[in-house]
């Protein structure tokens, strides 16, 4: 079973519009990082995350990780057709990588 | 430029038919593991590798096997595929296995077994 809980599964939205992507956790994360996949390609690395409290940002997507470490949210700003993809999470439960989860992706679609 | 390099990207075999998927990255990192992505289920990790000759199972290690004999090079193995291997599959690396390394992931290679 899913040990990553990420909301929603699927998201369309309009284009300009903000969005967020959550992703939970039963259990304290050592590392949360997010990754962006087109449809049946590779995963391209967008953030990692590691302190409680941290947030981190890039371009128009900004990443947050809550105090405890167990829920980490993805909000993109101003979304455009480009950001159209599955966004991945992914956390190190372990503490040395052998342990990684991954959420089961949440596909956004941005219409023009 | 740092990559992992995965081969073949496509592949339709049968039954029982033994393969290798082959998997090379270029960052001397040592560690790398094997992910099978499936609708519904995410990416679930199969096997994993800390450094050369040194192996272990992920959540879904049965039917695969690997061998870490050079640094650069982890390849899958599917001994006897069956229909229920038919996934998408993914190498990544990392520097070293230990939470805050960015884990590379290669191209994927779409493997179907009828």
């Amino acid at each position: 079973s899913q040990e990553l809980e990420q909301s929603p599964q699927s998201l369309i939205v309009q284009e300009g519009k903000n969005l967020t992507i959550n992703c939970t956790s039963s259990k304290t994360l050592y590392g949360l990082y997010w990754y962006k996949q087109k449809y049946g390609e590779g995963l391209i690395f967008l953030m990692m995350l590691q302190k409680g409290g941290e947030e981190k940002s890039h371009e128009k997507i900004t990443a947050k990780l809550d105090e405890k470490k167990q829920q980490s949210s993805l909000h993109i700003t101003a979304s455009q057709p480009s950001h159209a993809g599955i966004y991945l999470c992914g956390a190190d439960n372990s503490g040395n990588n052998n342990d990684m989860r991954f959420g089961a992706g949440t596909r956004l679609t941005v219409k023009p | 430029e740092a990559q992992v390099t995965q081969n073949p990207r496509y592949l339709i075999t049968v039954t029982g038919k033994k393969l290798t998927v082959t998997c090379s990255q270029n960052m001397n990192h040592e560690y790398m593991s094997w992910y099978r992505q499936d609708p519904g289920l995410g990416l679930r990790q199969i096997y994993y590798s800390m450094n050369v000759e040194v192996t272990d199972k992920g959540d879904v290690p049965e039917g695969y096997k690997v061998s870490r004999k050079e640094k650069r090079n982890f390849p899958l193995i599917l001994e006897s595929p069956s229909p229920n291997q038919t996934s998408l599959y993914f190498c990544a690396s990392s520097l070293f296995g230990g939470s805050g390394n960015t884990i590379y992931f290669g191209e994927g290679s779409w493997l179907t077994v009828v």
